[in-house]
């Protein structure tokens, strides 16, 4: 059963940083392309970035541009995202989702697993 | 404002069924899938439907995807009330600012 399991959201004041993880188990991690992906409250989804499976490509949501790091350990099976100089428009559950990305002239342009999210809350 | 335009909201009575749009432009629609998620209250979205009309295992055929041009439509046949959910759109934009995209989501309402 594939399982995706997000930890460390939490409230952070503005400017702050914060680092999320996601666990996966029940498929072969380093074979996916893996994503974050953000729901503000009462709002809709919005993708933030993505990563390939040797994470030698990385992208983002121009919003987070330079602010926000995804990175992921492949031995480890986790996928992180580090997240810098925090704004409260970064309020959000934050989920992990498998998918999306092309490699190798083969694109797997959905998400077909997500975690249960992890809630970041920026405010003083 | 999303990139992908879908209607706020819908409506329609059990057993019934019911279309949701998903409005886009050559740069995403147009040229790439379509896929569909399902957000029931308080819980994780969920695949419906990937590559325009194809449905992930244990996806009942109630569910259905299409797509023409730059719009996609997601159907729901034989409508039940725990089908009550906000439904969104998903796809690649090939633009500039590259990368995926949502539409808003619609919240489907049965009576």
């Amino acid at each position: 059963e594939v399982q995706l399991v997000e930890s460390g959201g939490g409230l952070v004041q503005p400017g702050g940083s914060l680092r999320l993880s996601c666990a996966a188990s029940g498929f072969t991690f380093s074979s996916y392309w893996m994503s974050w992906v953000r729901q503000a409250p009462g709002k809709g989804l919005e993708w933030v970035a993505n990563i390939k499976q040797d994470g030698s490509e990385k992208y983002y949501v121009d919003s987070v541009k330079g602010r926000f790091t995804i990175s992921r350990d492949n031995a480890k099976n986790s996928l992180y995202l580090q997240m810098n100089s925090l704004r409260a428009e970064d309020t959000a559950v934050y989920y992990c989702a498998r998918g999306f990305g092309c490699s190798g002239g083969s694109c797997y342009l959905f998400f077909d697993y997500w975690g249960q999210g992890t809630l970041v809350t920026v405010s003083s | 404002q999303s990139v992908l335009t879908q209607p706020p909201s819908v409506s329609a009575a059990p057993g019934q069924k019911v279309t949701i749009s998903c409005s886009g432009s050559s740069s995403n629609i147009g040229n790439n899938y379509v896929s569909w998620y399902q957000q029931l209250p308080g819980t994780a979205p969920k695949l419906l439907i990937y590559d325009n009309n194809k449905r992930p295992s244990g996806i009942p055929d109630r569910f259905s995807g299409s797509k023409s041009g730059t719009s996609a439509t997601l159907g729901i046949t034989g409508l039940q009330t725990g089908d009550e959910a906000d439904y969104y759109c998903g796809t690649w934009d090939s633009s500039l600012s590259a990368n995926w995209v949502f539409g808003g989501g619609t919240k489907l309402t049965v009576l």
